[in-house]
């Protein structure tokens, strides 16, 4: 069976400082973990994906995450966050099952 | 191109009532799947078509059905409404449905049932 933990209900970050968002996953196998934002009122954007390569992978709106096997962990990350990020973002994994299993997401705050 | 379209946007229905979302994917997409959202619960995956098929089904009762035309356009049905069936309905598409292909998803259909 495939699970995804995001273990941060809600993070707040200041307008202009680093933002990392935890994600953990089990599954036996290499997963595929995507992460999505979801703006208020909207349906979910995929941010990036990784199902195998490099364990650094780059999406939009200037967003990376790393996959850490002995960990089991596939954590957001970004630089230098704006006002615009504040959303909900979830983390998902597909293994035995294509179908994702979604985590219960964690809510960004941006303070300016 | 034009994104996963649903409609109606917004919903409000009476217990005991049955409803009817549609969702139309992208263009060339030929799976689409339907997730239920809710504060309580998160997303759920309620199931998923590719050709005109249910490739896919969640733990969900059987009032919630669906279909999906040849078009690829998908509708879900929900009969006998119930005060838990409140929540934002989201439909996802994707070019095949392989894992590595991630989902396009709608804006949602918000459901209140009153």
């Amino acid at each position: 069976a495939q699970s995804v933990t995001q273990p941060d209900i809600h993070i707040t970050v200041s307008e202009g400082a680093s933002l990392e968002l935890r994600c953990n996953y089990s599954y036996g196998a290499t997963p595929y973990l995507f992460w999505y934002v979801q703006s208020p009122g909207q349906g979910l954007q995929l941010l990036l994906k990784y199902f195998s390569g490099d364990t650094l992978v780059q999406g939009i709106k200037g967003f990376e995450a790393e996959f850490k096997r002995s960990q089991s962990s596939f954590n957001l990350r970004k630089p230098s966050v704006h006002w615009s990020d504040a959303a909900e973002y979830f983390c998902a994994v597909a293994g035995g099952s294509y179908i994702p299993t979604f985590g219960r997401g964690t809510s960004l705050i941006v303070h300016p | 191109k034009a994104g996963v379209t649903q409609t109606p946007r917004y919903l409000i229905k009476t217990r005991g009532q049955q409803v009817t979302l549609s969702c139309s994917p992208i263009s060339g997409h030929r799976s689409v799947s339907w997730y239920q959202q809710t504060p309580g619960q998160g997303l759920q995956f309620l199931f998923e078509y590719f050709s005109e098929t249910q490739r896919n089904k969640g733990n969900f009762p059987g009032r919630f059905s669906g279909r999906q035309f040849s078009n690829s356009r998908s509708e879900m049905n929900v009969s006998t409404l119930e005060l838990g069936d409140s929540a934002l309905y989201l439909c996802a598409s994707s070019r095949e449905g392989r894992k590595e292909d991630g989902y396009t998803f709608g804006s949602g259909t918000r459901l209140t049932v009153v």
